[in-house]
């Protein structure tokens, strides 16, 4: 079975200062992993994936993650973010079931920045 | 391509009426899920096809729920009767089986009355 836990389920931030939203995992294989964002009234849209290769992976808006298989951890981070990066956001693990790749996502993480 | 099309956005429904909600996925691919949103539960995968056939419909939560996928390019979600407590955020997704990634469409909000 595989479980997604984000440790907070509210992160308030400044604009312009860094941010870290936190994303811890439990699998028995390897997994793909995944960080979406969700604007007010919209769906989720991909923010950026590890699927296997270099531990640093890069996505849009300025965000990126780092996958730590030892400490079973996905954080994201922006080094300085915007008004505009308030939205929730949802970290997400995949495995391979019936021929399709499965998300299973955590309970999301609420990025409110202040002015 | 336009994207996972789901409609209505919008429903308002009175208990004990029939809802269907409809999903048009990406073109070319083969993997459908249905997903639900509220603020007790987070997201719930309900059900999920490939290649038009359900897989797992372990998260559908009681048989007034039913999906369909009568052809590639459409499914359906039913619930019949509607309860309150059926409200919330229906999100319909798709992915490809080259890719890894889920695509979203932008939801349909039931609001059972």
């Amino acid at each position: 079975a595989q479980s997604v836990t984000q440790l907070d389920s509210q992160v308030p931030v400044f604009e312009e200062a860094p941010v870290e939203l936190r994303c811890n995992y439990s699998s028995s294989v390897s997994v793909y992993l995944f960080w979406y964002v969700q604007y007010p009234n919209q769906g989720l849209q991909l923010l950026l994936k590890y699927l296997s290769g270099s531990t640093l992976v890069k996505g849009i808006n300025g965000f990126e993650a780092e996958f730590n298989k030892s400490q079973t951890s996905f954080h994201l981070r922006k080094p300085s973010v915007h008004i505009s990066d308030t939205a929730e956001y949802f970290c997400a693990v995949s495995l391979a079931s019936g021929g399709s790749y499965i998300p299973t996502f955590g309970r999301g993480t609420s990025l409110i920045v202040h002015p | 391509d336009a994207g996972v099309i789901q409609s209505p956005r919008h429903e308002v429904t009175e208990m004990g009426q029939e809802v269907t909600l409809r999903c048009k996925p990406i073109s070319g691919h083969n993997s459908l899920f249905w997903y639900r949103q509220t603020m007790m539960r987070g997201l719930e995968l309900l059900i999920y096809f490939n290649n038009n056939v359900p897989i797992d419909d372990s998260g559908m939560p009681e048989d007034r729920f039913s999906a369909k996928m009568p052809n590639a390019s459409f499914s359906t979600l039913k619930i019949q009767p509607s309860e309150p407590r059926d409200s919330a955020v229906y999100f319909c997704a798709s992915s490809s089986d080259t890719g890894f990634e889920a695509f979203f469409g932008q939801g349909t909000r039931l609001t059972v009355v």
